[in-house]
């Protein structure tokens, strides 16, 4: 089993729907997570980052963690076509020799159309 | 300020063959991570390097080395190539090491390494 289970989509909503988009995990050391968008042939760029439980707001962007529950989300307010990229997921934990690691989702495909 | 920069960009190789990947972190940043990214396993953690140090390593065989010059400059190789080690290739820096916080790391374009 994976760390982190991320369905990889593709996700096609018309322009301006909500999206959820979601990350589930099995190692409970994870303590920071955060939520990267890569445009094709490009490198990830981070979009959101959030420690521990809780939600956090960017302008159209929301992201969610439950520890409890081991889930992450992510959510784009008002999708634009310039949306259409794959969303990772990605969290940092404690190693067994104290150092952080960042593991990431396998990304999610989101098509938005206008 | 310039961006991470990874060269070459794209490169194809036959198994067996050896291959040097290149990174240049942005002006300032001390920390570079290798990452292998494919469709099936997505972005998946080499390495990472910090004042010329390794500092964490993936699971991936020892085939896959990296090293860290002193202006911050990082190469990656991979030695015996194989079929499966087709893949794209991400760097990225940050200020500090992963391994001390949670500093924004930056990526670069990625290598696209193709292994015939």
């Amino acid at each position: 089993q994976k760390e982190v289970e991320q369905d990889p989509g593709p996700l096609s909503v018309p322009e301006g729907a909500i999206v959820s988009l979601n990350c589930t995990y099995s190692n409970s050391a994870f303590q920071y997570f955060m939520w990267y968008r890569q445009y094709s042939r490009k490198g990830p760029e981070l979009l959101m980052y959030t420690y521990s439980s809780g939600n956090k707001e960017d302008g159209r962007f929301t992201a969610q963690v439950d520890k409890s529950s081991k889930y992450i989300s992510l959510f784009i307010r008002d999708s634009q076509p310039s949306d259409s990229a794959t969303y990772l997921c990605a969290m940092t934990g404690i190693t067994n020799t104290g150092f952080q690691k960042l593991v990431f989702g396998t990304g999610t495909r989101l098509l938005v159309s206008p | 300020k310039a961006g991470v920069t990874q060269t070459p960009r794209y490169l194809i190789k036959t198994r067996g063959q050896q291959v040097t990947l290149s990174c240049s972190p942005i002006s300032g940043h001390r920390s570079v991570s290798w990452y292998q990214q494919t469709p099936g396993q997505g972005l998946q953690f080499l390495f990472e390097y910090f004042s010329e140090t390794q500092r964490n390593k993936g699971n991936f065989p020892g085939r896959f080395s990296g090293r860290q010059f002193s202006n911050s400059r990082s190469e990656m190789n991979v030695s015996t190539l194989e079929l499966g080690d087709s893949a794209l290739y991400l760097c990225a820096s940050s200020l500090v090491t992963i391994a001390g916080g949670t500093d924004t790391q930056y990526f670069g374009p990625g290598t696209r390494l193709t292994v015939l």
